[in-house]
């Protein structure tokens, strides 16, 4: 049963526009969660965590969202750029698991020049 | 800068062939995991290790066991592969009790004919 889902396989923005990406999870366990992205050929690469005790974290141009009770995360990307097209995982644990991630299916983004 | 090498990016076996993959972390993480990624279907955990010679079972073990002897490598084993373990494999590691974030390696894309 997929605890971590991300119900949109793919999104396109024109450059400039701002990207939202989203994630829902059913586990209420989970406390911390993160964003990776992804290109072909290449293995995920970290984008931005929030931990459960926060419902907003932002780093430059990418901003995560929490909503606990809808246990539903979001990722901002504004503004898009053409070298943010790439696939975007979503990606949660819970404390005292061993650090064990649940990953979602990906949502594919692709900006547009 | 964290690295997770991965020992070929491109693999094709035959069916029934016993396959190696290799995986070493250069950040004496503790933490290293061997996911599968399949379109549609996301990443999923198939072993996990959280220390030398312990192993855990992910989501998706049957068909796989693994091996950590060092610290540093954590080896994938196909016993007898089948064509549905055609894949991108993914090793990732981490380090226990920090930011939780796993860094991964570039990936093994492995077919099975």
């Amino acid at each position: 049963d997929q605890q971590v889902k991300q119900n949109s396989p793919s999104l396109s923005v024109q450059e400039g526009r701002i990207s939202i990406l989203n994630c829902d999870y059913t586990n209420s366990m989970f406390d911390y969660f993160l964003w990776y992205k992804k290109y072909p050929a290449e293995g995920p690469t970290f984008l931005i965590s929030i931990s459960s005790i926060k419902d907003k974290n932002e780093d430059g141009r990418f901003t995560v969202f929490l909503n606990k009770s809808a246990k539903h995360l979001s990722l901002h990307i504004v503004p898009s750029q053409p070298g943010d097209s790439a696939v975007y995982f979503c990606a949660a644990s819970a404390s005292g698991t061993g650090n064990q991630f649940y990953f979602g299916t990906g949502t594919s983004l692709t900006v547009i020049p | 800068d964290v690295k997770v090498t991965q020992s070929s990016r491109y693999l094709v076996k035959r069916t029934g062939e016993k396959v190696f993959l290799e995986c070493v972390q250069d950040m004496d993480h503790e933490n290293m995991f061997w996911y599968r990624q399949d379109p549609g279907l996301g990443l999923r955990l198939i072993y996990f290790s959280y220390d030398v010679k312990m192993k855990e079972k992910g989501d998706i073990p049957e068909g796989y066991s693994v091996s950590r002897e060092k610290k540093e490598r954590f080896s994938l084993i196909l016993e007898s592969a089948s064509t549905n373990q055609t894949s991108m494999y993914l090793c990732a590691s981490n380090i226990i009790n920090r930011v939780r974030e796993q860094f991964f390696g570039p990936g093994t894309r492995l077919t099975v004919l």
